[in-house]
């Protein structure tokens, strides 16, 4: 089975410190997403990538940033935290490049900005 | 923008009897996906549906694809408490984009 591990389940973290969230998947999938949940908002796609070095600005990029070097693993960075970006987020992987199959997803990470 | 939109937001009943979730879309879909989130875990794919008009079932669960392309469902017959979770429908808008609908909670009382 397809493993996307998430490096960490609950973050606390305080206004304006950088925050980086880690995402690692273990079957040679090409592509891999960020995501954020809110209630009553569903799942908003942040960022996605699907190559090495390769990233693309999803529906809410403002104050996020991604890196992805390896093909394995893509992080999330929260520049300068805010309270606003206190919400569950979510990492995803995909199989094929050009064209999107099934997602997995990772247990996602409760961030809590202070 | 593009948007999926989904309702009910919430749903309770009794077990044993059937649940329906609706999802439509402001455009036309590719492919429509749909993933179930118990509590406190992750989203989980449970079918994509690809065809104008497709019907696809797994066990108690019916999927729908509107003849559009603009909408689905996704019809449980029976509930049963291990039914509890959120579901989300996703749709493929253009190049390889999924857009997810708000979801909808389903709680059981057994």
């Amino acid at each position: 089975d397809v493993k996307v591990t998430q490096s960490s389940r609950y973050l606390v973290k305080r206004t304006g410190e950088k925050v980086f969230l880690e995402c690692v998947q273990d079957m040679d999938h090409e592509n891999m997403f960020w995501y954020r949940q809110d209630p009553g908002l569903g799942l908003r796609l942040i960022y996605f990538s699907y190559d090495v070095k390769m990233k693309e600005k999803g529906d809410i990029p403002e104050g996020y940033s991604v890196s992805r070097e390896k093909k394995e693993r893509f992080s999330l960075i929260l520049e300068s935290a805010s309270t606003n970006q206190t919400s569950m987020y979510l990492c995803a992987s995909s199989l094929f490049p050009g064209r999107l199959e099934k997602l997995f997803f990772g247990s996602g990470t409760q961030l809590s900005v202070l | 923008g593009q948007q999926v939109m989904q309702i009910p937001q919430y749903q309770h009943v009794q077990e044993g009897e059937d649940f329906t979730t609706y999802c439509n879309s402001s455009t036309t879909l590719s492919n429509i996906q749909w993933y179930k989130q118990r509590p406190g875990g992750h989203p989980v794919f449970l079918i994509q549906l690809v065809k104008s008009g497709e019907v696809k079932k797994q066990k108690r669960l019916t999927f729908q694809f509107g003849e559009a392309k603009k909408n689905s469902s996704l019809h449980i017959t029976a509930t049963q408490t291990t039914d509890v979770g959120t579901y989300f429908c996703a749709g493929i808008q253009g190049a390889q984009k999924l857009v997810f609908g708000q979801g909808t909670r389903l709680t059981i009382n057994p």
